[in-house]
């Protein structure tokens, strides 16, 4: 069935470093992907997203690319700040018709520090 | 979300007390769904409506679990009895939009704590 596979966390970063967080999918076709963030004691908010392959999704600094030929969707950014330190969680829409359900990836802790 | 309300935010409870999560959507929608999470599970869908129906509830846990979506603006999730285990933040969702490859939009969250 339909996955997403992100790296484990903590990621620890001095501010200003530059960030990746891995993310893969399994699903059938091309789904819809998304990057959410989830601020201490808030609930998951959407960063970005893509809908088609090569499709790049960007937001506060944060940049995704759809990769079709190696099923990946990275989060990055250039220079991270204290700010950003949040959970990130990788999510698909899978292509059934029959419902909006998202399959979620298990989150990265970001801890970035001054 | 602002269009998206639980209450309470927070629950305190002793084990074997009924424990009733709330969700109320400002606009109304058809769809909703019910996410737990925890430290050591991560973030579990539990139920999904669809037309105020549930579609697939094959993520709650138990029997001891229940959800009802009575119109497209309020939703609850029951627990009882409860359970040092069901400590969690429970979170309601709605998609945006109808069909596939669409984003959702989260609550706020309520952390139950179960004594």
């Amino acid at each position: 069935g339909d996955s997403v596979t992100q790296m484990e966390g903590p990621v620890t970063l001095s501010e200003e470093a530059f960030l990746t967080i891995n993310c893969t999918y399994t699903a059938t076709g091309y789904p819809s992907l998304f990057w959410y963030v989830q601020y201490p004691g808030e609930g998951l908010q959407l960063l970005l997203k893509a809908t088609k392959a090569d499709d790049k999704g960007s937001n506060k600094g944060f940049e995704a690319t759809y990769r079709k030929e190696t099923t990946s969707f990275h989060l990055e950014k250039g220079s991270v700040q204290v700010s950003d330190s949040a959970v990130y969680f990788c999510a698909l829409s899978p292509l059934s018709y029959n419902t909006d359900k998202l399959i979620f990836g298990t989150g990265t802790r970001l801890q970035v520090f001054p | 979300d602002a269009g998206v309300i639980q209450s309470p935010r927070h629950e305190v409870t002793e084990m074997g007390q009924e424990v009733t999560l709330r969700c109320k959507l400002i606009s109304g929608h058809n769809s909703l769904f019910w996410y737990r999470q925890t430290m050591m599970r991560g973030l579990e869908l539990l139920i999904y409506f669809n037309n105020n129906v549930p579609i697939d509830d094959s993520g709650m846990p138990e029997d001891r679990f229940s959800a009802k979506m009575p119109n497209a603006s309020f939703s609850t999730l029951k627990i009882q009895p409860s359970e040092p285990r069901d400590s969690a933040v429970y979170f309601c969702a709605i998609p945006k939009g109808g069909g596939p490859g669409n984003e959702q939009f989260f609550g706020p969250g309520t952390r139950l704590t179960v004594l």
